[in-house]
């Protein structure tokens, strides 16, 4: 069982480039999140989903956009990469209910230069 | 205000030591709570859930006061392996899950 994948692991980016985080989960979650990690600070909400063809903006949405067109899948989308966007991005996915667990990817550490 | 806000730490505690982090939340309507832990350039894993009645798993209890909008994390007999950020998580009534900043706690032998 893979969990929450996130590809890819690592990447570099100029200024103005564009690129698109992938993020599956194989645990049939109707919940799935989009979140970054600035060096020695918590984690800050990007978009997520509460099912296919449903997004909502987080904290942090400037700079990016999503899509949910399948239950397992939620692309970040990066159109015009800023210095600013360096960070971790981390992908989690939760099956729903009150009291319920969020499983994580492994993280994306990005770069802009 | 921020969301979620928790003790800046960092903690540096010797083993066996006996450690509380606190959490405040802004919005009264959230309806779920949860510590989660971060070990360094991993992703964050939940600890545990917190309930209304409050919560002991081994060494570790949770507490929530929902009138104050405070919830607590206390860590007895700590352990070198406790070395971590842990995350105070909040999540509002459309699952909307904000986390905190984190406290950093290093245990020393």
């Amino acid at each position: 069982n893979a969990g929450v994948t996130q590809t890819p692991k690592f990447r570099i980016l100029k200024i103005g480039q564009s690129m698109t985080l992938q993020c599956a989960q194989d645990m049939n979650h109707n919940y799935m999140y989009w979140y970054r990690q600035d060096p020695g600070m918590g984690l800050k909400l990007i978009y997520y989903s509460v099912g296919a063809g449903i997004t909502d903006k987080g904290e942090v949405p400037n700079g990016y956009n999503v899509s949910r067109s399948t239950t397992e899948d939620f692309p970040l989308r990066l159109e015009l990469a800023a210095p600013s966007q360096t960070s971790v991005y981390f992908c989690a996915s939760m099956g729903g209910g009150v009291i319920t667990e969020a499983f994580f990817g492994q993280g994306t550490r990005l770069t802009v230069v | 205000r921020k969301e979620v806000e928790q003790d800046p730490g960092p903690f540096n505690v010797p083993e066996g030591a006996t450690v509380a982090f606190n959490c405040t939340y802004s919005n009264s309507a959230s309806q779920s709570f949860f510590w989660y832990r971060q070990d360094c350039r991993k992703e964050p894993k939940l600890l545990m859930s917190v309930y209304s009645s409050g919560n002991e798993d081994g060494r570790f209890t949770a507490q929530l006061n929902r009138a104050s909008q405070y919830i607590s994390l206390l860590i007895r007999d700590s352990k070198l392996s406790d070395s971590a950020t842990y995350l105070c998580v909040v999540n509002k009534n459309n699952n909307d899950m904000r986390f905190g900043a984190g406290t950093r706690l290093t245990v020393k032998p």
